[in-house]
């Protein structure tokens, strides 16, 4: 089974300031992962994804994420947010076969102050 | 396209109370999902399809029935309400191939048990 640690329940940050959410997993097989952000009151919005290749990956509204397989971790960065990244986020694994069901985080939430 | 909906918006019920959550979506995904999200504790899988009369038990199907009679609708069924249930509840949808590696999500729908 996997499972996934968002080590932060919240991360007040100054706007223009950079960003970095921290997300580790735990999984016995090779996984997809993903970040998704979640406006309040709205659904879940894809931000970016790691599948294979390349360890960096950007995604929308500037966000990029790095994969460190030595370290299992996935941590989401911004070098400069705006008030508008406020929302909370998650982080998500899933095995390339099987269920392939998202196991989620228990969420971060992004505090941006003016 | 409208995407993944989810009927209705919000809903309360009082504990014994039975009732059914809509989803439906018009992408001509295989595999669909239902979530519940509970603060601090992130989405957690109820239960899953991956195609029309094929369906599977998730994290926490307790309480909770699916059918998937057809390939656009994926309905959730509390049988017996009660107050653990409430929750807010995302349906989501995924492909098979192409964009499989991206989860579609609903817009939700808020639940109180009382």
């Amino acid at each position: 089974a996997q499972s996934v640690t968002q080590l932060d329940s919240q991360v007040p940050v100054f706007e223009e300031a950079p960003v970095e959410l921290r997300c580790n997993y735990s999984s016995s097989v090779s996984v997809y992962l993903f970040w998704y952000v979640q406006y309040p009151n709205q659904g879940l919005q894809l931000l970016l994804k790691y599948l294979s290749g390349s360890t960096l990956v950007k995604g929308i509204n500037g966000f990029e994420a790095e994969f460190n397989k030595s370290q299992t971790s996935f941590h989401l960065r911004k070098p400069s947010v705006h008030i508008s990244d406020t929302a909370e986020y998650f982080c998500a694994v899933r095995v390339p076969t099987g269920r392939r069901a998202l196991t989620f985080g228990s969420g971060t939430r992004l505090q941006v102050q003016p | 396209n409208a995407g993944v909906t989810q009927t209705p918006k919000f809903q309360v019920l009082k504990t014994g109370q039975s009732m059914t959550l809509q989803c439906a979506q018009d992408m001509n995904h295989e595999y669909m999902s239902w979530y519940r999200q509970d603060p601090g504790m992130g989405l957690r899988l109820i239960h899953y399809s991956v195609g029309a009369g094929i369906t599977d038990q998730g994290e926490v199907p307790n309480g909770y029935n699916v059918s998937r009679s057809t390939t656009e609708d994926f309905p959730l069924r509390l049988l017996s309400a009660a107050p653990s249930q409430t929750s807010v509840y995302f349906c989501a949808s995924r492909g098979r191939s192409g964009e499989a590696y991206e989860q579609y999500f609903g817009p939700g729908t808020r639940l109180t048990v009382t």
